[in-house]
């Protein structure tokens, strides 16, 4: 049972433009979510979060945006780089510290 | 700061056989997770520990796998015996587990396993 989905499996973007990353979950008990990046070989690096108390947050060229009725988010980078070519996950979090994992996004960004 | 250290890197075993993967957490975290990440999925959380203490072990297939962490630090997992379905990569990953950023957990490079 995915209490976290991704639906969209890959995304290609050109250079400069934006990325819309979107993430579902069904747990209404979730309060916390974040974003994970994660090139090839390597393990996931942590991007940006976001708390349920608030629906936008933002660091530099990411922004993360938060529906908590439509139970969605979605990540925005803007403007996109080559760089950012990478697999894109996003995890929530109910009580404690166990999280819940989507099943990627591959964003490429062409320059 | 040093990352979490994970080793090795990659193991190719038979089935039947056993494998063994070892974590360092960044220093000063009390969390530590391990997870599997099959091809094309998200981690999925193996077990947590609360410095030496596994809180949450539900998704440990517990037949076959143990983990430990002595002394609150560096943690072992492992499999025994494999089978070919235990073919993934193996994720560690620590948290501070409180406080304001207590959440963000920060990876390890990983283990991929293959079980032929």
């Amino acid at each position: 049972d995915q209490q976290v989905k991704q639906n969209s499996p890959s995304l290609s973007v050109q250079e400069g433009r934006i990325s819309i990353l979107n993430c579902d979950y069904t747990n209404s008990m979730f309060d916390y979510f974040l974003w994970y990046k994660k090139y090839p070989a390597e393990g996931p690096t942590f991007l940006i979060s976001i708390s349920s108390i608030k629906d936008k947050n933002e660091d530099g060229r990411f922004t993360v945006f938060l529906n908590k009725s439509a139970k969605h988010l979605s990540l925005h980078i803007v403007p996109s780089q080559p760089g950012d070519s990478a697999v894109y996950f996003c995890a929530a979090s109910g009580t404690g510290n166990q999280f819940y994992f989507g099943t990627g996004t591959s964003l490429t960004v062409i320059p | 700061e040093a990352g979490v250290v994970q080793s090795p890197r990659y193991k190719i075993i038979e089935k039947k056989q056993p494998v063994a993967f070892w974590c360092n957490p960044i220093s000063g975290h009390n969390t530590l997770y391990w997870y599997r990440q099959n091809l094309g999925q998200g981690p999925e959380l193996l077990i947590r520990y609360e410095n030496e203490e596994a809180v949450d072990d539900s998704q440990l297939p517990k037949d076959r796998f143990s983990a430990e962490r002595l002394k609150g630090v560096d943690s072992t997992l492992k499999i025994q015996p494999a089978e070919l379905g235990d073919s993934a990569v193996y994720l560690c990953a620590s948290s501070l587990g409180e406080g304001l950023l207590g959440y963000e957990q920060y990876f390890g490079p990983g283990t991929r396993l293959t079980v032929t």
